[in-house]
This record gives C-alpha cells, structure tokens and sequence, in this order.
C-alpha cells in the first residue's frame, strides 16, 4: 500500500537551532514529491517539489532534499514566523497521478 | 496577484440544512480539487475536476456533490450536513503539466450545529 509518514510529529526548537524534518515514503512509483507549510486555519503554503534523488532545493531557511526513500526538510536557524506544521505529499506515476498522498504533518513551534 | 478564493472563510450551518462552499481562481489553472481537513489530519481529497470532466474519489460520501460552471469557479455542495462533516475544507488548483504544486485557497471552516 501507497504510504507517507512524518516524524517527528512536533518538533520544539529555540530560535537558531537547526533540525532537519522527515519524510518516508513507501510507493509503488514517484512522480514528485511535494513540501508544503500551514499555518493553523489557513490552507497549505506550497514550498518545494522534488522530483529524483539526489535533488535538492533551497528557499531562504528552508532546504529539501530527496532520496529514494526520504525526504528531509531541513531548517537552518529557524526563527519564530517559522512555526507552522510542514506537510509532506507524494504524487504517483501512475494510475490516477492526480492524487496526492499526504502525510500528517510535523508541527514545528520556534521558541524566541 | 493570482490566487485562488474561498468564500465564505466561516459557515455554520444547521444539521441538515443543505450548504454550498464557493472557490476561484485567477489563476487559470485547468484542474481544480477540493479537500476535507479535520483537526490534526492530513487533507483528503473528495474529488477533482480535470477541465470539464469531473473525477470523484471512491470513498466519498455522496452528500458531497460539486459543480464547475467554468474555469474559474468552482462550488462544494454538502447536501444534509451532519455532525461529522464538520471541518475545513480547502479548494485547490493545478496546471495539468506543470513542475509546480499545488495552489491552495485560505479554505472555509464549517461548523455544524
């Protein structure tokens, strides 16, 4: 079965203390794999999409990274406008690869 | 700037009482979804519109219906809303093709009393 999982679930960290997120993937074919932020009641901010291992992409503190088996979504010294919950989704290549698999979320809180 | 638009951001609703929730979008994005999302859990999608064409997920109740009159807008219909259908529910949008993901509207939260 077509599956994503995240860990931690919530991660508290201190202003400037860099940690990386996890997600695990475990699918019958990847088309992408996509990094999202939401704030609580406001929809997922869409950040990254990665499509093979070894990809990488950066965006100020944040910076993603693939393998053939995970993504980790790094954050280097975070600061509090970056607590959010992070989502991670995998898309599919094959069959209906409209449909994203979702994990449930890591929700990272930064301490001033 | 482009984006997509949820009216209205808070509904309560009656149990039972039929209730419709509106997305669009500038964005003029072919696919557009709508999703479920209850506290602590991840979105779950109901169905899709690819262009005209409708694309309904196996496991959604069919309370839930959906109408795309045109590229732009698009409507969740929740035909008797009941207790468990209260949540946030979230439209999104896609370019069939594109490396980008998706674009997603700030979502309406509906209350069911």
């Amino acid at each position: 079965e077509d599956q994503v999982t995240q860990s931690p679930e919530a991660l508290r960290l201190q202003e400037g203390e860099s940690s990386s997120l996890n997600c695990s993937y475990t699918v019958s074919g990847l088309r992408g794999l996509f990094w999202y932020r939401q704030d609580p009641g406001k929809g997922p901010e869409f950040l990254f999409t990665l499509y093979s291992a070894g990809e990488e992409k950066e965006k100020e503190r944040l910076k993603a990274t693939l393998t053939k088996k995970e993504s980790f979504l790094h954050i280097t010294a975070p600061k509090p406008e970056d607590s959010a919950t992070y989502l991670c989704a995998v898309q599919l290549n094959a069959g209906n690869n409209r449909k994203l698999i979702w994990g449930l979320g890591t929700s990272l809180a930064v301490n001033p | 700037d482009a984006m997509v638009i949820q009216n209205p951001r808070y509904q309560v609703t009656q149990f039972g009482k039929p209730v419709t929730l509106s997305c669009s979008q500038t964005l003029n994005h072919n696919v557009m979804y709508w999703y479920q999302q209850k506290s602590s859990q991840a979105p779950k999608l109901l169905f899709h519109y690819y262009d005209k064409d409708f694309n309904n997920e196996a496991d959604t109740p069919d309370n839930f219906q959906s109408r795309r009159p045109n590229t732009s807008f698009c409507f969740l219909d929740i035909r008797s809303p009941g207790l468990g259908d209260a949540a946030m529910y979230l439209c999104a949008t896609s370019r069939s093709g594109s490396t980008v993901g998706y674009t997603f509207g700030s979502g309406t939260r509906l209350t069911v009393v």
